[in-house]
């Protein structure tokens, strides 16, 4: 139990353009999933908590406007990086909270060209 | 912030010998939770094991086994007889569990392990 799925697992996009990622629950609901980013050989750092029905919570550097979460429904959460750059190309994990703890999605990986 | 140290950046050993990751982390949070998770090269995150601060018991899991002390705020991991499909990075990571912290994950910069045949 408590899977959580991402889509798509990898997205090339050209630069300027917007990329939707999806983190979906799929056994259980989740009221409340964060967003993390990996760059190349770095940490995972969050980004933002995500909670059904309400705005997210972005973490102190995170812009907001570029990084845009909707969490419509019980068991799912999109990120939306908008007007992407090169530099937005990463590894984005969503993760989801289940009870007292959380379960990690499989990760999108973005490069932005 | 509260840190998560992984002084260990790279290591390399030779298969069969034993390893350990340190970590030592930073907590304002009464209660918290501590993990282990372990990064193939694929990227997705393999949950090893999640400790909670009021209980300091080791624990051992086939190869795996890890070291809680809390009066030196260290979670030490440690792999005996490494084989080479362990070679991975290995992310610890501390989560507050009282008021606003909410299950967030704070991750150390993680540990490249490399096991040689």
């Amino acid at each position: 139990g408590a899977v959580v799925s991402q889509h798509p697992s990898r997205v090339i996009c050209k630069s300027g353009t917007s990329v939707k990622i999806e983190c979906r629950s799929l056994d259980f609901q989740a009221t409340t999933m964060f967003w993390y980013r990996q760059f190349p050989k770095q940490s995972l750092m969050l980004m933002a908590t995500s909670n059904e029905g309400s705005k997210a919570t972005y973490e102190q550097g995170v812009e907001k406007d570029k990084f845009l979460i909707n969490h419509a429904s019980l068991t799912l959460s999109t990120l939306t990086v908008t007007s992407a750059h090169p530099e937005d190309s990463s590894f984005y994990i969503c993760s989801a909270r289940v009870k007292d703890y959380s379960t990690f999605g499989p990760g999108t990986r973005l490069t932005v060209t | 912030a509260q840190k998560v140290t992984q002084a260990q950046t790279e290591i390399s050993v030779v298969e069969k010998e034993d390893v350990t990751l340190d970590c030592v982390y930073e907590t304002r949070d009464t209660t918290y939770y501590l993990f282990w998770y372990k990064q193939p090269p694929s990227g997705e995150l393999v949950f090893l094991i999640r400790r909670n601060s009021f209980d300091e018991q080791n624990e051992i899991s086939g190869r795996y086994s890890w070291n809680f002390q809390k009066s030196t705020s260290s979670f030490n991991f440690t792999i005996t007889a490494s084989q080479v499909v362990d070679s991975a990075v290995y992310f610890c990571a501390r989560a507050g569990i009282s008021g606003g912290s909410n299950y967030k994950l704070t991750f150390g910069k993680g540990t490249l392990l490399t096991v040689n045949p």
